[in-house]
């Protein structure tokens, strides 16, 4: 059974650019989330994705935006990038059952993102 | 909206001394409840969590439980470790009628333990 799985571990871009992030799932997962970790502080949700739809959303301008795919890995995209968004970036998955969404997710090792 | 917070690190003991990590949280219904650990360079990784109020989470000596009365999450040890060295985050996940809510996470508290 293969974990979380995050690409790039480390990326540099320049304020203005646009970025790709790419996540897969843990095997039998079909529910993939977004977190933003700036340094030193907890993680905060951007997104989430169930059954290649988006299904909660955080507090993040529409810049940030994500799909999921038929094998249930995601993208992360992120337009007109700010130097704020430096940040290491998490994936993770968990299995939703029908009628009530799984507790428990799993996090990859993340992509640190700079923005110079 | 929800939020959780925890105690400021970093948090300095020695080895095999008692730890308490204390996490309080504000939430409408009822969450289920987690603490993870994030090693340096590394990714998150779920440590124990409750679902409902009263449960008490485990996992390598670690123990959390879930006080509504109180709103409390506290995760304790008897004896830490070297190994136990890392930044600590306490987490909530809700449930509304479309589903679960994303995580949301406290600030994190960086356990720092002396040989």
């Amino acid at each position: 059974e293969t974990g979380v799985t995050q690409s790039p571990t480390h990326l540099i871009k320049t304020r203005g650019q646009q970025v790709t992030l790419r996540c897969s799932s843990q095997s039998g997962h079909n529910t993939v989330s977004w977190y933003q970790q700036a340094l030193g502080q907890g993680p905060q949700f951007i997104f989430q994705y169930y059954r290649e739809e988006e299904n909660g959303r955080g507090n993040f301008p529409p810049r940030f935006s994500g799909l999921q795919f038929p094998n249930y890995s995601s993208e992360l995209n992120v337009n007109a990038l700010e130097l704020d968004d430096s940040a290491l970036y998490l994936c993770a998955s968990s299995l939703a059952s029908k009628g009530r969404m799984g507790t428990e997710a799993f996090f990859g090792q993340g992509t640190r993102l700079t923005v110079v | 909206g929800d939020s959780v917070t925890q105690m400021e690190g970093p948090v300095t003991l020695s080895e095999e001394a008692f730890l308490t990590i204390n996490c309080t949280y504000t939430a409408t219904g009822y969450p289920s409840l987690f603490w993870y650990v994030q090693y340096p360079g590394e990714g998150l990784q779920l440590l124990l969590k409750a679902t409902k109020a009263d449960d008490k989470g485990s996992n390598k000596g670690f123990e959390a439980t879930y006080r509504k009365e109180t709103t409390s999450f506290h995760l304790e040890k008897g004896s830490v470790q070297v190994s136990d060295s890392a930044v600590y985050f306490c987490a909530l996940r809700r449930y509304s009628g479309g589903g679960a809510d994303g995580l949301t996470f406290g600030k994190g508290t960086h356990l720092i333990i002396q040989p």
